[in-house]
């Protein structure tokens, strides 16, 4: 069984489009995370949701905006994409916050034209 | 504020060697510390943890210890295989201005030869 998942796992589209990416997971975790990895591999936090609740916004633009219909679920909107944000986007989820374990998604890939 | 300093990489070893790669972080309070790896192409999977100072953490003959006084957690294996080949993050999780969330390192890429 597939603990944290997201779709789609590639995404290419043109700039000022926008697109959805949706992650899942069926752990019973409280709370949920979207990172954003570069072409460097640098990992950084964008969003943390507890419960539902946003609790972390990263000084991410506005264009992004997460979504968390209930507890399992936190999907991640983009408003006119640009190049830059062409990255691998990875969906995590842990028990609580702080130092629990974070178990990742496999990534969603987007290249942006 | 809260960081995390590992070695850049590329790491190339021959297969049975000795890897260590350093992790050093900055953090107020006492964070828990991790070693995550990413095989190519996949998520990141937890390989190890540590919650408090001195605490070992080990998993598939990786280790790393908790050091407070030198505000490390480097990652070592006796003898790596072709199949360790992969990007390991440290990071922090849990303290000061990560308490909700983990802060990584850079990544380390390790090449494994046969």
């Amino acid at each position: 069984d597939t603990a944290v998942s997201q779709t789609p796992k590639y995404l290419v589209t043109q700039m000022g489009n926008d697109k959805s990416i949706k992650c899942e997971q069926n752990l019973g975790h409280d709370t949920m995370y979207w990172y954003k990895q570069d072409s460097k591999k640098f990992l950084k936090i964008m969003f943390s949701y507890n419960n539902k609740e946003l609790i972390i916004n990263e000084t991410v633009p506005n264009r992004f905006s997460p979504k968390s219909p209930d507890k399992a679920h936190l999907n991640l909107h983009i408003n006119s994409l640009e190049l830059g944000d062409s990255a691998v986007y990875f969906c995590a989820s842990s028990l609580r916050g702080g130092g629990d374990t974070q178990y990742f998604g496999p990534g969603t890939r987007l290249t942006v034209l | 504020g809260d960081s995390v300093t590992q070695m850049e990489g590329p790491v190339t070893l021959s297969e049975e060697a000795f890897l260590t790669i350093n992790c050093t972080y900055t953090a107020t309070g006492y964070p828990s510390l991790f070693w995550y790896v990413q095989y190519p192409g996949e998520g990141l999977q937890l390989l190890l943890k540590a919650t408090k100072a001195d605490d070992k953490g080990s998993n598939k003959g990786f280790e790393a210890t908790y050091r407070k006084e030198t505000t490390s957690f480097h990652l070592e294996k006796g003898s790596v295989q072709v199949s360790d080949s992969a990007v390991y993050f440290c990071a922090l999780g849990g303290a000061g201005g990560a308490t909700n969330k983990l802060i990584f390192g850079t990544g380390t890429l390790l090449a494994v030869q046969p």
